[in-house]
């Protein structure tokens, strides 16, 4: 089945130890996005690629880099974790940006840093 | 930015009742969708529905967009129900998705 997958689930790093995480998706979409989501709140998004042409929230932290090597695979990078950090990171991918596209979410990677 | 108020925030269900979820959005938008977030954080998407209405088995949706609402419907309620239901919306201006702040819904056996 075609679907969006991320790795690891569960993610433990300490403080300030740069870590990486994956999102590849087999339905050959435009566009995959990267949100952080904190208990009991709504997603944010932090940044998306269309194709290979990245665009970061205002709001974004210098601290959250990613990366899309190719079509199928981006990953988020977070170069000096804090506690802050600690939270539910999803990713999604949309056919395009414009038009009636749906967002399919992969099932998260919950990320505690110590 | 487009403002999005989910009601009501929480809602608890014996199995079997049915229930009407709110979504109000403050602009006109060309995008809506409904998502469910199960208790392992997996969001689902549920309809695509900008506007009019959708039925998927015992779920549905409907849209007035001349009035900046969508309601979501569960009729027949499972304990599988359960979790957060997303309203998000984009408009012509902007392609990202804004997110509402989610109805915590839990269905008793």
């Amino acid at each position: 089945d075609a679907m969006v997958i991320q790795n690891p689930r569960y993610q433990v790093t300490q403080f300030g130890k740069p870590v990486t995480l994956s999102c590849s998706q087999t339905l050959n979409h435009n566009v995959m996005y990267w949100y952080q989501q904190k208990s009991s709140q709504a997603p944010k998004l932090l940044f998306h690629y269309y194709d290979k042409d990245f665009n970061n929230e205002a709001d974004t932290p210098d601290n959250f880099q990613s990366r899309r090597p190719n079509t199928s695979f981006c990953f988020l990078d977070i170069r000096s974790p804090g506690l802050g950090d600690a939270a539910m990171y999803l990713c999604a991918t949309s056919r395009d940006l414009a038009g009636p596209w749906t967002q399919y979410f992969g099932p998260g990677t919950r990320l505690l840093v110590l | 930015g487009i403002q999005v108020e989910q009601s009501p925030p929480d809602l608890i269900l014996q199995e079997g009742a049915n229930s009407t979820l709110r979504c109000n959005f403050s602009d006109s938008v060309n995008n809506l969708q409904w998502f469910h977030q199960n208790p392992w954080g997996q969001l689902i998407n549920l309809f695509y529905i900008p506007s009019g209405t959708k039925q998927n088995g015992r779920l549905s949706a409907t849209t007035v967009a001349t009035e900046r609402y969508s309601l979501l419907y569960i009729s027949s309620s499972q304990t599988t129900d359960s979790g957060v239901y997303f309203c998000a919306v984009a408009n012509g201006a902007n392609s990202k998705l804004t997110f509402g702040k989610g109805i915590t819904l839990s269905v008793r056996p």
